[in-house]
């Protein structure tokens, strides 16, 4: 069994300032892991993932997240937020084995302020 | 969102009628996947696909039926559309991606509109 908690249904942050989105998961096997962001009238497009190659993972559009298996975490963050990064983020865990069926998140959607 | 096209863009339904929903790839890949949007809700899976022939029930199943007759077509159906399935449908397929150590990740369609009146 896997799920994800997404905490916070929407971030709110100054242009400039950093993000912080946080993901929360749970799962009997070792997780693959991804963040994905959807913009208004959308489909889904993948940030980034998490693989068990390395711990911090470096997305697109100066994402990153870091994987911590103690606190079952896989927080998104980026520096410095822009406001073209205005969007829905959603977290999603996937079984590292067996059939491919991510769960995703509630998402989490990110609004910037100028 | 090239290689996964999705139709409809938008759909107005009257309750009570039907309508099928076409996901269509063009990269022979295996599994093929429905997603509904809701507000608040995240995605929620209705049914997937292994392969052609072959489907299986999500998260959200009732109501909706699914055909995948040929390996590049992944069909929704509606039979007797509810105000409940006023919503955003996705259609996706996984893709090995990253070559041969990479891993699987999904690709998703730009999504159909549907709203039940």
């Amino acid at each position: 069994a896997q799920s994800v908690t997404q905490l916070g249904s929407h971030v709110s942050v100054s242009e400039g300032a950093l993000v912080l989105l946080r993901c929360n998961y749970s799962s009997s096997v070792p997780p693959y892991l991804f963040w994905y962001v959807q913009y208004p009238n959308q489909g889904l497009q993948l940030l980034l993932k998490y693989t068990s190659a390395a711990t911090l993972v470096k997305g697109i559009n100066g994402f990153e997240a870091e994987f911590k298996k103690s606190e079952t975490s896989f927080h998104l963050t980026k520096p410095s937020a822009h406001m073209s990064d205005a969007a829905e983020y959603f977290c999603a865990v996937s079984p590292s084995g067996g059939s491919y069926i991510p769960t995703f998140g509630r998402g989490t959607s990110l609004i910037v302020h100028p | 969102n090239a290689g996964v096209t999705q139709t409809p863009k938008f759909r107005v339904l009257k309750t009570g009628q039907s309508m099928t929903l076409l996901c269509a790839q063009d990269m022979n890949h295996e599994y093929m996947y429905w997603y509904r949007q809701d507000p608040g809700m995240g995605l929620r899976l209705i049914h997937y696909s292994v392969g052609e022939g072959t489907t299986a029930k999500g998260e959200v199943p009732d109501g909706y039926n699914v055909s995948r007759l040929k390996k590049q077509n992944f069909l929704l159906g509606l039979e007797s559309a509810a105000p409940s399935q006023t919503s955003v449908y996705f259609c996706a397929i996984k893709r090995l991606a990253g070559g041969s150590r990479g891993i699987d990740e999904q690709f998703f369609g730009p999504g159909t509109r549907l709203t039940v009146l």
